[in-house]
């Protein structure tokens, strides 16, 4: 089956832009997660969401960071007022939901932003 | 403050040897270990695990030792094989989240 997607892969984008990162979990997860990985840094959690609910977005760094999932399948995470050090790779996972603690999480490829 | 260390950005490792990738937490309450494999390009992708009421979980050629008391966990690989080359992420979880170390490139010489 497909795995997770996530579109665009690149974006370029100018300091003060909005921009919308979109996520396409595997089918029938209810857990989805987005992470935030800098040049020579593992990924950072940013939110999780547990069906359309947002169950801890702990890691959203500021208001300039927001994350939805209205149907409990795909999600957006959006981004106002870019700046130069939100440049990163934007990690999305997916997984069952069953079991928080012991799910593996399932990692889509990236999107890499680049703000100018 | 990193609660996940993996102190050494690369190692080069010889084809059919043994590679050996360490890490070290902070924070005692973590219950369950996972390492990822990361391609360029690519998102990370789970390769084992370890609940920490264990001290060792192998899986092919792949086994995670953990010691509680030193607060370390290792990775090791044996045989390394060239696909192997790869940044091998350490990570531990806390909650719903998973904390992730800087990663370690591995090279498996020819």
């Amino acid at each position: 089956g497909a795995g997770v997607s996530q579109t665009p892969s690149n974006k370029v984008t100018e300091k003060g832009k909005y921009v919308e990162l979109r996520c396409d979990p595997i089918s029938g997860h209810t857990a989805l997660y987005w992470y935030r990985q800098s040049l020579g840094q593992g990924p950072e959690f940013l939110i999780y969401f547990q069906g359309t609910g947002a169950a801890d977005d702990s890691g959203l760094p500021n208001d300039r960071f927001f994350a939805v999932r209205p149907e409990g399948s795909v999600s957006t995470l959006k981004i106002q007022r870019t700046e130069r050090g939100d440049s990163a790779v934007y990690l999305c996972a997916s997984s069952p939901g069953l079991a928080t603690r012991t799910d593996t999480q399932y990692f889509g490829p990236g999107t890499r932003l680049t703000v100018l | 403050d990193q609660q996940v260390k993996q102190n050494s950005p690369s190692l080069s490792v010889q084809e059919g040897r043994i590679s050996i990738l360490n890490c070290d937490y902070t924070n005692s309450m973590f219950d369950y270990f996972l390492w990822y494999k990361k391609y360029p390009a690519e998102g990370p992708t789970f390769l084992i695990s370890i609940s920490s009421i264990k001290d060792k979980n192998e899986d092919g050629r792949f086994t995670v030792f953990l010691n509680k008391s030193a607060k370390h966990l290792s990775l090791h690989i044996v045989p390394s094989q060239p696909g192997d080359s790869a940044v091998y992420f350490c990570a531990a979880k806390r909650d719903d989240k998973i904390i992730f170390g800087k990663g370690t490139r591995l090279h498996i010489l020819p």
